[in-house]
């Protein structure tokens, strides 16, 4: 149980053009998501969490306007990366937060390239 | 802000080595500490935590132990596997800090025959 998955697995967008990420748990509900930057060789960076029903919460120097997250439903969490460019390249992963509130879920990651 | 620091990897080992990546943190309180494992082209998973000080998290036969005199904790196995070959992140959650995580960077172990 408590799976997460993540689509697409890997994308390449052309520079100015927007792309979306969907993040979904499967087999329960979340009410809280979370999505985190990936860099090669370091660690992950948490981007924004997500709420359903609510505006996502971002972390300090994330572009909220880029980085548009819409939490619709208990299993689905979206995140549009808007006007990419080739900085936004990376590898971006979700989890969501399980039923007893006390550990995360991670989905397996979407790998990023913008020309 | 809290912060954690792990050893660089790659680490190499042969199998039935004694496997320690060292992972210290910085945190006000008394953070939840977690290390979490990476096979290859899959999410991270869970694979131990310990929510106090001296609580000795295993899973897996890999244990870890929050030392708060120390700000330490740990990963140790006795003996590796092959299939043990994966990335490793040490992360803790503040206090308060709504299950926010913050990450280490990650230890890649490799394990041979």
């Amino acid at each position: 149980g408590a799976v997460v998955s993540q689509h697409p697995s890997w994308v390449i967008c052309k520079s100015g053009t927007s792309v979306k990420i969907e993040c979904r748990s499967l087999d329960f509900q979340a009410t809280t998501m979370f999505w985190y930057r990936q860099f090669p060789k370091q660690s992950l960076m948490l981007m924004a969490t997500s709420n359903e029903g609510s505006k996502a919460t971002y972390e300090q120097g994330v572009e909220k306007d880029k980085f548009l997250i819409n939490h619709a439903s208990l299993t689905l969490s979206t995140l549009t990366v808007t006007s990419a460019h080739p900085e936004d390249s990376s590898f971006y992963i979700c989890s969501a937060l399980g039923l007893a509130g006390d550990e995360q879920y991670f989905g397996p990651g979407t790998r990023l390239t913008v020309t | 802000g809290d912060s954690v620091t792990q050893m660089e990897g790659p680490v190499t080992l042969s199998e039935e080595a004694f496997l320690t990546i060292n992972c210290t943190y910085t945190a006000t309180g008394y953070p939840s500490l977690f290390w979490y494992v990476q096979y290859p082209g899959e999410g991270l998973q869970l694979l131990l935590k310990a929510t106090k000080a001296d609580d000795k998290g295993s899973n897996k036969g890999f244990e870890a132990t929050y030392r708060k005199e120390t700000t330490s904790f740990h990963l140790e196995k006795g003996s590796v596997q092959v299939s043990d070959s994966a990335v490793y992140f040490c992360a803790l959650s503040g206090e308060g800090g709504g299950n926010k995580l913050t990450f280490g960077t990650g230890t890649q172990l490799k394990v041979e025959l």
